[in-house]
């Protein structure tokens, strides 16, 4: 009955390779999104999809392709891996409005060799 | 450009004290502000959401505050315990982003 759940939880890849993470929220949430956690634990807005159209891009290298096949799947494919890619990306939904508690899922430590 | 800070970066406090942790936003247009707990190599956690209209949330031993005009926000936590020992983090919602602060690290010494 996990609300957020990612997969896998770790990933370990060599520089070049393509990877895709996985994010399921059985919540009914509207919103989901992608953050980054870095080596300094700073968590930072990568994408924010609502109702499968995305709404925010932060930036993010062409590399990093979202797709979200339903409204509670939100999934994440990085293309040409680099070195600085590695860090643990996390998943999340919410609700819309002011009422938008957020829930995050475990995180994906990826590791980029 | 909302902005979060979050102060102190770090804290340790002997177990039974009570404590306060401050979170501050530059752009006072939000929706809510969440209060999150991260424990080392997990996810997560949602402690506290107090939304835009709201001055406070209960629960337990945790009390958030909320102004808004002023962009600030505190965690008080009661009777400390090791257990507590996490990272704390203040998040702030507006049009599909959640912006955060970078945490403090909070320590109980037993």
């Amino acid at each position: 009955d996990t609300a957020v759940s990612q997969t896998p939880k770790y990933l370990v890849t060599q520089m070049g390779n393509d990877k895709s993470i996985k994010c399921e929220q059985n919540l009914g949430h509207d919103t989901m999104y992608w953050y980054k956690q870095d080596s300094k634990k700073f968590l930072k807005i990568m994408f924010s999809y609502n109702n499968k159209e995305l709404i925010i891009n932060e930036t993010v290298p062409n590399r990093f392709s979202p797709k979200s096949p339903d409204k509670a799947h939100l999934n994440l494919h990085i293309n040409s891996l680099e070195l600085g890619d590695s860090a643990v990306y996390f998943c999340a939904s919410s609700p819309r409005g002011e009422r938008a508690e957020a829930f995050f899922g475990q995180g994906t430590r990826l590791t980029v060799v | 450009k909302q902005e979060v800070t979050q102060i102190p970066a770090a804290l340790s406090v002997p177990e039974g004290e009570n404590l306060v942790l401050n979170c501050s936003f530059t752009d006072s247009a939000i929706y809510n502000l969440q209060w999150f707990r991260q424990d080392p190599g997990k996810g997560l956690t949602s402690l506290l959401l107090i939304q835009s209209s709201q001055r406070e949330q209960t629960s337990g031993r945790l009390n958030a505050s909320l102004d808004k005009s002023s962009g600030r926000s505190t965690l008080y936590i009661a009777a400390s315990q090791p257990g507590d020992s996490a990272t704390y983090l203040c998040a702030v919602y507006r049009d599909d982003k959640i912006i955060f602060g970078k945490g403090t690290r909070l320590h109980i010494l037993p």
